[in-house]
């Protein structure tokens, strides 16, 4: 069984272009999670999504940033307008049931640099 | 709001010997969940141990043990016959249990060096 898996591992963007970060969940997970790591700290809590539904983003910054887990496809976390504040890694999590019935698997992060 | 916190940025330890890493926390919930994540150079993040605030026995995984005091919100990790596969960056977290969300509550992190 496959891990969850993320690409690109990492992403180089310049000031005000999109980044695009992909997650596929471990096979029969179907709840997924963003976190972000900022050099030298912990995780931190983005978003939470349930097929196609967002359960809870009171992690997510207000503007520039969205999350999405289609009926069919990937988990996408999209950044607009990308700036250099947003360089860190971004790391994607699933779980078969909510988190407190099922560990969280992670995948191994996408590192984006903002030049 | 919830907080977790540790207190050692660093650590070292020789093969073969015991090291302890510290974790507490601050919560007002009388039922969630903590969590010793494993993170090595590759980066990805590797479930080390679980434990319910329920359950009053401490867990324990082959060589990885916690004490586990609710008193005091302690949550420490035991690595017990180091080795150099266990350098990595340590991380203790916190889950809410009363809440449908996967808001992990992450601590700053321990680096532990295993040297030889």
């Amino acid at each position: 069984n496959a891990g969850v898996m993320q690409n690109p591992r990492h992403l180089v963007r310049r000031r005000g272009q999109e980044a695009r970060l992909r997650c596929s969940p471990m096979k029969g997970h179907s709840h997924v999670y963003w976190y972000r790591q900022l050099p030298e700290e912990g995780l931190k809590f983005m978003v939470y999504l349930q097929k196609e539904n967002i359960i809870d983003e009171s992690g997510m910054p207000k503007e520039r940033f969205s999350a999405e887990f289609p009926k069919e496809g990937p988990s996408i976390l999209r950044i607009q307008q990308v700036v250099r504040g947003d360089s860190a890694a971004y790391f994607c999590a699933s779980s078969r049931d909510r988190a407190y019935n099922s560990p969280l698997h992670f995948g191994n992060g996408t590192r984006l640099t903002v030049t | 709001a919830q907080t977790v916190t540790q207190s050692q940025p660093e650590m070292s330890v020789q093969e073969a010997e015991t090291v302890t890493l510290s974790c507490t926390y601050d919560t007002s919930e009388n039922n969630y969940y903590l969590f010793w994540y494993k993170q090595p150079p590759s980066r990805q993040m590797i479930l080390v141990i679980r434990q319910e605030a329920y359950k009053q026995q401490n867990a324990t995984e082959n060589r990885f043990s916690v004490n586990f005091q609710k008193a005091a919100k302690s949550f420490s990790l035991k690595i017990s016959d180091s080795q150099l596969g266990d350098t990595a960056m340590y991380f203790c977290a916190y889950l809410g249990g009363s809440s449908n969300t996967g808001k992990l509550i992450f601590g700053q992190g321990t680096t532990l060096q295993v040297k030889p």
